[in-house]
This record gives C-alpha cells, sequence and structure tokens, in this order.
C-alpha cells in the first residue's frame, strides 16, 4: 500500500466552481504535510504547508486531520491557471524523505 | 524563494553511455540534497538522500552503482546514471534542502535513452 494516496481524477469543473481535493496517508509517523502543483512536464512547487489547526491562502484552504489520517485541499473560484496536478505530500523527520501521493489532475474550463 | 537549477534539462543518449546530470542550490546552502525520478502518471519517488561531505543514502531497489551521487560542495549534487538503458529513461528532479527545512525543487531532467 502507498503512503501517500489521492483519487487520481480528473477533475474538471467550470472556472468559478468549488473543488476539493482528498488525500490518506499511511505512516502515523508523518510530522508534516504539503501541498504541491506542477504543471505539465514542469517541477513541483510548493503550494501550501497543511497544519493541524487548517489554514487559508487566498482561495486556498487546507485542513489535517489527524485521527482520519487524511488530508484535504479546497480551491475556492477555482480559475483557468489552477488547472494542474496537485500533490499531497506526507514528511517524515526521521529521514526528510518526502512522500508524494500520486497527484490530483485538475482541469477548469471557461 | 530559494532556487534550484539542473543541467541538462533534457538530454537524449545511446543504450550504455553514461550521463551526469547537475544540481545547483544557487542562493542558499543545501545541506541536504535529494533525487527523485518521475515515470510518465507516476508520483515522484525518491531515489535518494545525500548530505553534503557523506555518501548518498539510497531508497530500497535503487542501485546504488548505477546511479552514482556525489555532493561534494553545499551547492552541487551531481547525479551519474552508468550504463544507461531505456527504462532509465525517466524525469530526473533534483531537491535542495536547508537544514531539515522545505525543500526546493530543480525544474528536473528528461532523460531518453534509445
Amino acid at each position: 500500500r502507498k503512503e501517500v494516496e489521492q483519487d487520481p481524477g480528473p477533475f474538471n469543473v467550470p472556472e468559478g466552481a468549488t473543488v476539493a481535493f482528498n488525500c490518506t496517508y499511511s505512516n502515523s509517523a508523518s510530522q508534516s504535510f504539503f501541498w504541491y502543483r506542477q504543471d505539465c512536464r514542469k517541477e513541483p512547487k510548493l503550494l501550501m504547508s497543511v497544519y493541524s489547526s487548517g489554514n487559508e491562502d487566498g482561495r486556498f484552504t487546507a485542513q489535517l486531520n489527524r485521527a482520519s489520517q487524511y488530508i484535504s485541499l479546497l480551491i475556492r473560484d477555482s480559475k483557468l491557471s489552477d488547472s494542474a496536478t496537485y500533490l499531497c505530500v506526507a514528511f517524515s523527520n526521521s529521514g526528510y524523505a518526502l512522500n508524494f501521493g500520486k497527484g490530483t489532475s485538475l482541469l477548469v474550463t471557461p | 524563494g530559494a532556487v534550484v537549477s539542473q543541467h541538462p534539462s533534457r538530454v537524449i543518449c545511446k543504450s550504455g553511455t553514461s550521463v551526469k546530470i547537475e544540481c545547483r542550490s544557487l542562493d542558499f546552502q543545501a545541506t541536504t540534497m535529494f533525487w527523485y525520478r518521475q515515470f510518465p502518471k507516476q508520483s515522484l519517488m525518491l531515489m535518494a538522500t545525500s548530505n553534503e561531505g557523506s555518501k548518498a543514502t539510497y531508497e530500497q531497489g535503487v542501485e546504488k552503482d548505477k546511479f552514482l551521487i556525489n555532493h561534494a560542495s553545499l551547492t552541487l549534487s551531481t547525479l551519474t546514471v552508468t550504463s544507461a538503458h531505456p527504462e532509465d529513461s525517466s524525469f530526473y528532479i533534483c531537491s535542495g534542502a536547508r537544514n531539515g527545512e522545505t525543500q526546493y525543487f530543480g525544474p528536473g531532467t528528461r532523460l531518453l535513452v534509445l
């Protein structure tokens, strides 16, 4: 079983829609969590960290549920430029390694 | 934010040859550098972790004699794919981290082995 699992999608949504992605992780020792964005044929870029208290950055809101080992990302008022693959990432301090999910593909259409 | 560069951005080589990929942290000192590989429609898979001046730690299933990693300075790490074969064709991405902080990724290197 992979350490980080995501629904690969694709999620096709119209501009302005709200969309939510979920992710589960299997290693209860994971300390930190992130969402990365990866555009086609490019390197991943950090979108936001995920804190236990939840955090918001503009149209993006991330939530962490440690009891259920579940992370979410909510995108409000989707823009065409949000089209990308969103990677859920768990970080285990013991090795500094990032465990990536396969990614969820989002396509925002006009 | 911190910038990491990789060179070359893409390379095509013949089967059996060796390819060296460079990863540089341009505006920070990366005490730890990571090498990942991503096959089409797959997630990034960690290949190895290297700390400056130390031998790299390889993930299970990654051959250390085939993927040679050198991290001779705080701003440069190299990955050499020795005797490359078509199945080594992939997107190789490095990242650098300073003292366990956020990892910053390079732009990646696309390797195609014919």
